[in-house]
């Protein structure tokens, strides 16, 4: 298993800012991936932490809207940059290892945006 | 795009057996079929998963055809506990990204 622990749990921003939400892991694994949860709907994957290398993104998401650091196998950021009210969402980190087939999710940040 | 198909919601009395169809008629021989359900204000949690032969845990039975072009999850005695939105999904490992669909929106009913 994972203990996956997401941090802030919540906040309430201002337009314009950027905000950078944190995935800290129990134990070493191998992917990290980020999700967007908008209100009501279902969750929208936005990138892939690689670790040691630059993200790999969905389409319609780009690094400069949501740059994401992995540092290292149990750690990574995602930064919601100049937040717009449309950025009011939950997002969640989740990971997985190579040869298991459960993928473990964080708890999410729920970010409103004013 | 999603690669599975479920009913929008359901509902299911408590102590009955709840069962979730999902179609994913174009999945690959190599492909697994999961499911996830997510309660209200968590992140999404791990059912049970299967490549072609039935499959059960503590948590649930899953059920995938002989042709793998659908399959039925089972909670063999729904508690209100069970509200919860689950998702079928098809992929290649865990490991990999895995695409959400809508989903079911599964409510129990005392």
């Amino acid at each position: 298993s994972a203990v996956i622990s997401q941090k802030p749990s919540r906040d309430i921003c201002q337009r314009g800012t950027s905000l950078t939400i944190q995935c800290q892991v129990d134990s070493q694994v191998t992917m990290m991936f980020w999700y967007r949860q908008q209100p009501g709907q279902s969750l929208t994957l936005i990138a892939t932490a690689n670790q040691g290398s630059e993200a790999t993104y969905e389409s319609g998401f780009v690094i400069d809207k949501f740059p994401i650091s992995r540092p290292n196998l149990t750690f990574s950021t995602l930064t919601v940059s100049n937040m717009s009210p449309e950025d009011s969402s939950i997002y969640l980190c989740s990971v997985g290892r190579t040869g298991e087939n459960i993928q473990y999710f964080g708890a999410g940040t729920r970010l409103s945006v004013l | 795009d999603a690669k599975t198909t479920q009913p929008t919601s359901m509902d299911c009395a408590e102590g009955r057996a709840a069962n979730l169809p999902c179609n994913h008629s174009t999945i690959s021989g190599n492909e697994y079929v999961y499911w996830y359900r997510q309660i209200h204000s968590q992140g999404p949690q791990y059912i049970i998963h299967g490549l072609k032969n039935n499959e059960t845990n503590e948590m649930a039975s899953l059920i995938i055809t002989e042709d793998r072009k659908s399959s039925t999850l089972i909670l063999p005695h729904a508690t209100l506990r069970d509200t919860a939105v689950y998702y079928c999904i098809v992929g290649y490992s865990s490991a990999s990204k895995i695409i959400f669909g809508s989903g079911t929106r599964l409510s129990i009913r005392p």
